[in-house]
């Protein structure tokens, strides 16, 4: 079966230092790959999402991700972390089936 | 533009029972897909409906049925509660030409079920 796995369920930074949150993935063919946030009693929101056109995806608050089939990894990065940027993030793939499936989630701790 | 909205906020029904859940999709948008997120966990993908019609399943079992309306809204209705069904239960609606895994989903906030 198909799948996401992020490591670390959760991730300490000091804020203006470099986020980097980890993604892999397990497919036998090329997947869509996406980013997505989550603050407390809220849903999901979309980063970014790779559809196998660039590699270097850019996404909103800026956060950028790297596709790299050779690692099989979509790591999440951001130059500078922001206070607000503390919320919970998730992996996800999805397969020409339609099916998506999610990792389990890191949460992203900001310390001033 | 109204965003993706979901009935109810909370549930409490208890084993065995019968549960529908519902969602009214964004303007525009005639895909609907459902995830279920226990505590401290992803989201699970449940099953996505693209005009009226089934597009995509998970590993959920047959008791987890939906239904999508002309008006792309929806509903998930789940049989014979368990215990295990408590959970957080996510709709998003994507305005999709395809109903592929590649539009961009808008997410609910949706409805957190307990199962006593």
């Amino acid at each position: 079966a198909q799948s996401v796995t992020q490591l670390g369920s959760h991730v300490s930074v000091s804020e203006g230092a470099l986020v980097l949150l980890r993604c892999n993935y397990s497919s036998s063919v090329p997947p869509y790959l996406f980013w997505y946030v989550q603050y407390p009693n809220q849903g999901l929101q979309l980063l970014l999402k790779y559809t196998s056109a660039a590699t270097l995806v850019k996404g909103i608050n800026g956060f950028e991700a790297e596709f790299k089939k050779s690692e099989t990894s979509f790591h999440l990065t951001k130059p500078s972390a922001h206070m607000s940027d503390a919320a919970e993030y998730f992996c996800a793939g999805g397969d020409n089936f339609n099916k998506f499936y999610f990792g389990s989630g890191t949460k992203l701790n900001v310390k001033p | 533009e109204t965003g993706v909205t979901q009935s109810p906020t909370h549930l409490i029904k208890t084993r065995g029972q019968q549960v529908t859940l519902r969602c009214s999709s964004q303007s525009g948008h005639n895909t609907v897909s459902w995830y279920q997120q226990a505590l401290g966990q992803g989201p699970q993908f449940i099953f996505q409906y693209y005009r009226e019609e089934e597009n995509g399943r998970g590993n959920f079992p047959p008791r987890f049925s939906g239904l999508q309306f002309p008006n792309y809204s929806s509903e998930l209705n789940v049989n014979a509660l368990e215990l295990d069904d408590s959970a957080l239960y996510l709709c998003a609606s994507s305005p999709a030409t395809t109903g592929g895994v590649t539009d961009t989903q808008y997410f609910g906030p949706g409805t957190r079920l307990t199962v006593l």
